[in-house]
C-alpha cells in the first residue's frame, strides 16, 4: 500500500537558519504530493501541494519540489522564524477512487530567536 | 474557503459512555473523513464517507461507528468509551486537487 516516510524529529533551529525536512513515498500510480502544517491546538493546514512529477509547490516562503526519481518530496525554506514552529506533515494522495491521503508521523520543528 | 467546524475543542468522558463527535462542513464536498492523531503514530483514518448515508472503514474502525445523514454533517460515535479512545480528533472534507480541509481537532479524554 500507499506509504509516507518523513525525518523524524523534533528539528532545532536558530532563526534565519536554513530549513529541510526530508520525506519520501511508495505509492503506485502517480500520486499528488502534500505538505500540512500544524500549529499547537489546532488542525492540520495545507501549507502546499504538487500535482505531477517536476511541479514545484510553494507558500509563505516554504518549497517542495516533487522528484518521481527519487520519490521525494522535501520541504525547504531559506529562512526560518520563530512563528514556523509546528508539527509538519507529509502526505499523498493516490489514484483510489475516493483519493485517501495517506500521511507521515509529522517533523516538529522548533525555532528559536 | 471552505470551513469544516468540529462541535467541540475538548471533551472529557467517562468509561463506557456513548460519545458523539459532530463535523459540519459549509461547502458541498463529498468526501469526508474522521482520523485520529497520537504521538509518534501521525494520523490514523477511522472511518471516511464519500456520499450521503455511505461509509467506508478506515485503518482503525474498531470501537468507532460513523453517521452521515446530511452531506454536510458527518459524526463519529464511540459506542463505550474506553480509555484507549483518549485521543486527538480530525474531521477532513476533501477539496480540489485531493488535498484535505481539517477541523481544528476535538480532544477527547475518557476517565
Amino acid at each position: 500500500g500507499d506509504s509516507v516516510t518523513q525525518m523524524e524529529g523534533p528539528v532545532t533551529l536558530s532563526e534565519e537558519a536554513f530549513l529541510t525536512i526530508n520525506c519520501t513515498y511508495t505509492a503506485t500510480g502517480y500520486p499528488s504530493l502534500f505538505w500540512y502544517v500544524q500549529y499547537p491546538g489546532e488542525g492540520l493546514q495545507l501549507l502546499l501541494k504538487a500535482t505531477k512529477a517536476d511541479d514545484k509547490g510553494s507558500n509563505k516562503g516554504f518549497e517542495a519540489t516533487y522528484r518521481k526519481e527519487t520519490t521525494s518530496f522535501h520541504l525547504e525554506k531559506g529562512s526560518v522564524q520563530v512563528s514556523d514552529s509546528a508539527v509538519y506533515f507529509c502526505a499523498l494522495s493516490g489514484s483510489g477512487g475516493y483519493q485517501k491521503v495517506t500521511f507521515g508521523t509529522g517533523t516538529k520543528l522548533q525555532v528559536i530567536p | 474557503d471552505v470551513k469544516v467546524t468540529q462541535s467541540s475543542r475538548y471533551l472529557v468522558k467517562r468509561t463506557g459512555e456513548k460519545v458523539f463527535l459532530e463535523c459540519v462542513q459549509d461547502m458541498d464536498h463529498e468526501n469526508m473523513f474522521w482520523y485520529r492523531q497520537d504521538p509518534g503514530l501521525g494520523l490514523r483514518l477511522i472511518y471516511f464517507s464519500y456520499d450521503v448515508k455511505m461509509k467506508e472503514k478506515g485503518d482503525i474502525p474498531e470501537g468507532y461507528s460513523v453517521s452521515r445523514e446530511k452531506k454536510e454533517r458527518f459524526s463519529l460515535i464511540l459506542e463505550s468509551a474506553s480509555t484507549n479512545q483518549t485521543s486527538m480528533y480530525l474531521c477532513a472534507t476533501q477539496t480540489g486537487g485531493y488535498g484535505y480541509t481539517f477541523g481544528s481537532g476535538t480532544r477527547l479524554t475518557v476517565v
